[in-house]
């Protein structure tokens, strides 16, 4: 059965701290999205990584990607509480490019 | 301004009734998608289209029927079958990348 793990599941941060975001996926791929969410909106793309190794940059938000160990990193950097949203990361296992696995999310909540 | 629409934002249905859910993109996408969210969870998906006239079901189809019609629209229809269907609806379409662009969603409560 195919798996999309993040951890953490919530996050309480301090502005001005760095921390990091883990999506773990059980099959091979080299498409992996992130996504934001606000709460009752939409999902907005974040990043997408298309091959190992990619790495994006936007802001204070950076994402990696390692498909030989199935792993993604969302990585923030000195966070601010705008930043405060639920984050999905979200793979693509099919080779012809259709439907997306998402991870439950991590809600991350930044306070001065 | 390119995009994609659901309507309406809010939709209440009754013991019994079938409720229709529209969404329309304007991104000249092949694929589009419906996904259900439910509070504090991931997205499931209900049923994608790569093509007009085709569609396959996702891994919650039971209660849901779709149609595609036109490349611009991929309606979702909640049946009568679908006994939990209280949830946040999001219409999705793809680009050559797969990258998914999601629609604002529609909020369906069961009276």
């Amino acid at each position: 059965e195919l798996k999309v793990e993040q951890n953490p599941l919530f996050l309480s941060m301090q502005e001005g701290k760095n921390y990091t975001i883990y999506c773990n996926y059980s099959t091979t791929s080299d498409r992996l999205y992130w996504y934001r969410q606000d709460p009752g909106k939409s999902l907005e793309s974040l990043f997408v990584l298309l091959s190992n190794g990619a790495v994006k940059q936007e802001g204070r938000l950076m994402a990696s990607l390692d498909t030989k160990a199935r792993l993604s990193t969302l990585h923030i950097t000195a966070a601010v509480h705008d930043l405060s949203a639920t984050y999905f990361c979200a793979v693509d296992i099919s080779q012809a490019g259709t439907a997306l696995i998402f991870g439950k999310g991590t809600t991350l909540s930044v306070s001065s | 301004d390119g995009g994609i629409t659901q309507s309406p934002k809010y939709l209440f249905r009754k013991e019994g009734q079938n409720v229709t859910l529209s969404c329309e993109q304007n991104l000249n996408h092949d694929a589009m998608y419906w996904y259900r969210q439910d509070p504090g969870q991931g997205l499931r998906l209900i049923y994608y289209s790569q093509i007009v006239n085709d569609f396959q079901k996702g891994d919650i189809a039971e209660g849901y029927s779709v149609s595609r019609e036109k490349k611009e629209s991929f309606p979702l229809t909640v049946t009568s079958a679908q006994k939990n269907p209280t949830a946040f609806y999001l219409c999705a379409s793809s680009n050559f990348y797969n990258e998914q662009f999601f629609g604002p969603g529609t909020r369906l409560t069961v009276l």
